[in-house]
Formats: structure tokens, sequence, C-alpha cells
């Protein structure tokens, strides 16, 4: 099946850094890109739906100034959190669909992601 | 109101035994698509199966399947013979054709199977 590559896994910033994810489809294109994140054990919040050469759409509550998305080509979607604190650490994870509407959408590995 | 409602926040099953995870949904549009995800620890979301609202049949996935009663609104998931590695976080999502096309998720189960 498809394949989403969310990197990287872990990572530990300092509190006022940025922290940039990456998300790719490795075989496929993605038009359309989801960005979620996860509190333990809590459900995947949606946070913004990223499009290929537009801007992307965030939710309501979700500041886009703070989280970055470039979506600059058909495999590859950006999430930077910049100067983050410590109330942004949190489980980060994309996903990514091709195809119609009956097709899963194809999930990266997740970000853990830990402001000290 | 909650568009997709996951009662059980924690279920456990005897080894080799079947378990059902209940999910119910709420939508107005007449044609959606219901999913089922594994999460276990390590955070990754596995697609186990899918059923569209206008498929005739209950999907059926290997040792997964999805009991979809369109009328009650309900999509439970059924494992049959459960393993040890089925303990994880399983979450019901549902995508309406007239949204942005995003997934919205449960709250999810915690599935434990016990030796």
């Amino acid at each position: 099946g498809a394949v989403v590559s969310q990197h990287p896994s872990r990572v530990i910033c300092k509190s006022g850094t940025s922290v940039k994810i990456e998300c790719r489809s490795l075989d496929f294109q993605a038009t359309t890109m989801f960005w979620y994140r996860q509190f333990p054990k809590q459900s995947l919040m949606l946070m913004a739906t990223s499009n290929e050469g537009s801007k992307a759409t965030y939710e309501q509550g979700v500041e886009k100034d703070k989280f970055l998305i470039n979506h600059a080509s058909l495999t590859l979607s950006t999430l930077t959190v910049t100067s983050a604190h410590p109330e942004d650490s949190s489980f980060y994870i994309c996903s990514a669909r091709h195809g119609t509407d009956n097709t899963e959408a194809f999930f990266g590995q997740g970000t853990r992601l830990t402001v000290v | 109101a909650q568009k997709i409602t996951q009662t059980q926040p924690g279920m456990f099953v005897q080894e080799k035994e079947a378990v059902t995870l209940d999910c119910t949904y709420d939508t107005s549009d007449p044609s959606y698509g219901l999913f089922w995800y594994k999460q276990p620890s390590s955070g990754e979301m596995i697609f186990l199966i899918y059923q569209g609202s206008y498929d005739q049949q209950n999907a059926t996935e290997g040792r997964y399947s999805l009991n979809f009663q369109k009328a009650r609104k309900s999509a439970n998931l059924v494992i049959s013979a459960s393993q040890l590695g089925d303990s994880a976080m399983y979450f019901c999502a549902m995508r309406e054709a007239g949204s942005a096309r995003q997934l919205t998720f449960g709250s999810g189960t915690q599935l434990t199977v016990l030796p």
C-alpha cells in the first residue's frame, strides 16, 4: 500500500525555538495532506488541511502564525511549530490521501514533540 | 454534537476470543465512509477496514469485520480470534462526502488482550 513518511519521529527543543516536521508521500502524489495533533490518551484533532500550491486551511482555534504549513510539492508537506512553548508538546501526525473518496488516508509515523 | 461516538474507553478480551468495539455516528450526508484504525503504543495509525454508506454488504478484512447497521447509525468493529498483538487503541472515523474530505475521529477504545 501507499506509504507516508514523517520525520522526525521524536524531537526535543528548547522554548522559543522552532521545529519543522516533514510529511512525505513516498509512492504517490498527494494533493491534500492533513495535520493532526494528539494529546495523551485522546483522539486525533485536525489542525489543518494542506493543499499543494495554495494556503493551508486551518481549523478553528489553531493559530496559523504559530503552526506554519507549507505544501510546496505533491509529495511533501511541512509543519513548523514556531516559538515553541511547553504547551505545544504533543504528538503530531500527518496523513495523505490519493484517489477516490473510498481510499483510506495513509498516515505518517507521527512526531512526538517535547518542548523544554 | 459528536459526529463519532465510541462509548467504551477500555475493553478487555481473552486471547483467542472475539471482541466487538462499538461505534455510532451522526451525519445527514447520504454519502459517507466509515473507517477503523489501530494505534499501537508506537503511535502509528494502521488502517484496518472501510465501509461505504452505499455498500450492501458488511466489510471484512481477515480477522476484522465491520457490523454496519445503517438505520441505527452504528459501525461496530468485530475482531475474531484475538491475539496479544491486538492490544492497542482503536479509533472509528468518518468521512462525509460534503465535507472538506478530512476524517473525523471518535475518542477511541483501548483494547487489552489477556493471555
